[in-house]
């Protein structure tokens, strides 16, 4: 089974401030990483597939990048609204499917 | 307007079964692999099986394979999960999520609102 290792758990930023997340996979996922944003009594919501597209809808400040074991999200200037929990889910390893334990970014 | 409802949760004693749900409309049920998610109380989120498009190949994690089990009808356009041998450690929140497929990879873009299932005497 492919661990994913999600740092730190806990991220107090301020609004307006940039948020940087770390998600680390046990072995090369290749670029088989999706992101998820879920808000207290949500459910989940995509947000980044592929490590670096994201999906529908989602705001530009969102943005995905690496490969292989090293994966980053990065919020550019947070809102309001993206306070909330941040996992990361590898789909390399079909159809053994792992999340991330999960980053909370919370108001500083 | 791309929707999955899921239905079925409640409470349960350690041993019981239950049937899960999940009702699909606006986009082809029949094309896509579905999936369920659950999440404990408080907890992170946790892969539970998928089944592919025609309901031929089913996947499972190791903590229910052999107690749970995952079909779908195509004909009504909704997935189901078996529980059976329930456990208190399969108490969580029960989502169903559909599989986007692009090139050599995959993500759940769509998810339903989650059905909630606790098991205890």
């Amino acid at each position: 089974e492919i661990v994913m290792t999600q740092s730190p758990a806990t991220l107090s930023v301020s609004p307006g401030e940039r948020a940087t997340l770390s998600c680390r996979a046990s072995q090369s996922v290749s670029s088989n990483l999706a992101w998820y944003q879920q808000k207290p009594g949500q459910a989940p919501r995509l947000l980044i597939y592929g490590a670096s597209t994201r999906a529908t809808g989602i705001p530009a400040r969102f943005s995905g990048s690496g490969s292989g074991t090293e994966f980053t999200l990065t919020i550019s200037s947070l809102q309001s609204e993206d306070f909330a929990v941040y996992y990361c889910q590898q789909f390399d390893n079909w159809p053994s499917l792992t999340f991330g334990g999960g980053t909370k970014v919370e108001i500083k | 307007e791309v929707l999955l409802v899921e239905s079925g949760g409640g409470l349960v004693q350690p041993g019981g079964s239950l049937r899960l749900s999940c009702a699909a409309s606006g986009f082809t049920f029949s094309s896509y692999s579905m999936s369920w998610v659950r999440q404990a109380p408080g907890k992170g989120l946790e892969w539970v099986s998928v089944i592919n498009n025609s309901g031929v190949n089913t996947y499972y994690a190791d903590s229910v394979k052999g107690r749970f089990t995952i079909s779908r009808d195509n004909s009504k356009n909704t997935l189901y999960l078996q529980m059976n041998s329930l456990r208190a450690e399969d108490t969580a929140v029960y989502y169903c999520a559909k599989v986007y497929s692009y090139g050599s990879g995959r993500a759940f873009d769509i998810w339903g609102q989650g059905t909630m299932v606790t098991v205890s005497s």
